[in-house]
């Protein structure tokens, strides 16, 4: 499976949108691409996922580059509950199901 | 709401004692994994298995670590002995494969820790 490569943290205020970008530039072309986040002391929850096209759902969209090599997860309107380290994660899904591996996330701070 | 329910939420022992963990996963789901995490590390897959049976174990100290699901509600992991370098919080996630079909989520227990003392 694909690696991915997210910076280690970013703030953003609250309202605005935040934009978290991972890179996954060795990603094969039926890969998905799965992000997860976690709230301190919890289990990670997902959030969304996609193989080519934009996704979007009622947590967050996905944006996912023409070329697949990165994309971009946005809260449209962030708030304070958003703050949590957001895992980008590639994965192939084969027949029987991949296994999930976590990286190091990207830590997000929502501030008021 | 169906949800992951791990028990114990805290667990404090003595190193060399032996630790179980259990792990109910949603009703229906076929897959169920178990993660350890910590601050160094991040989150560790360990072990994961399909229809009860185990897929992979490789992230798992085979001397000391064990994985099982004797049913489908119940996915135990236990240590014996337990050392201070096992101390972690421990996850248990479910989802649900589907034979040729879409992708598919996890769904995450609240995580049982342990202090290896």
């Amino acid at each position: 499976d694909a690696k991915t490569t997210q910076p280690p943290s970013m703030d953003c205020a609250e309202g605005r949108a935040a934009n978290l970008p991972c890179n996954h530039s060795t990603i094969s072309g039926n890969e998905y691409v799965y992000w997860y986040r976690q709230i301190h002391s919890q289990g990670p929850q997902y959030i969304i996922h996609g193989l080519k096209n934009n996704e979007t759902n009622e947590m967050a969209s996905l944006i996912i580059t023409e070329d697949r090599k990165s994309s971009t997860l946005i809260l449209p309107h962030a708030t304070l509950r958003d703050t949590a380290v957001y895992y980008c994660i590639v994965i192939l899904d084969r027949l029987m199901g991949g296994k999930l591996i976590f990286g190091q996330g990207t830590e997000l701070s929502v501030k008021p | 709401d169906a949800r992951v329910t791990q028990t114990p939420r805290d667990k404090v022992t003595e190193m060399g004692q032996e630790v179980t963990m259990r792990c109910q996963p949603i009703l229906g789901h076929n897959t169920v994994f178990w993660y350890r995490q910590t601050m160094m590390q991040g989150l560790e897959l360990l072990a994961y298995f399909r229809n009860r049976a185990p897929l992979d174990d490789s992230g798992m100290p085979k001397d000391r670590f064990s994985a099982e699901m004797p049913d489908a509600t119940l996915a135990t992991l236990k240590i014996q002995p337990s050392e201070p370098r096992d101390s972690a919080v421990y996850f248990c996630a479910s989802g649900l494969v589907r034979s040729g079909g879409p992708p598919w989520e996890l769904f995450f227990g609240e995580g049982s820790r342990l202090t290896v003392l």
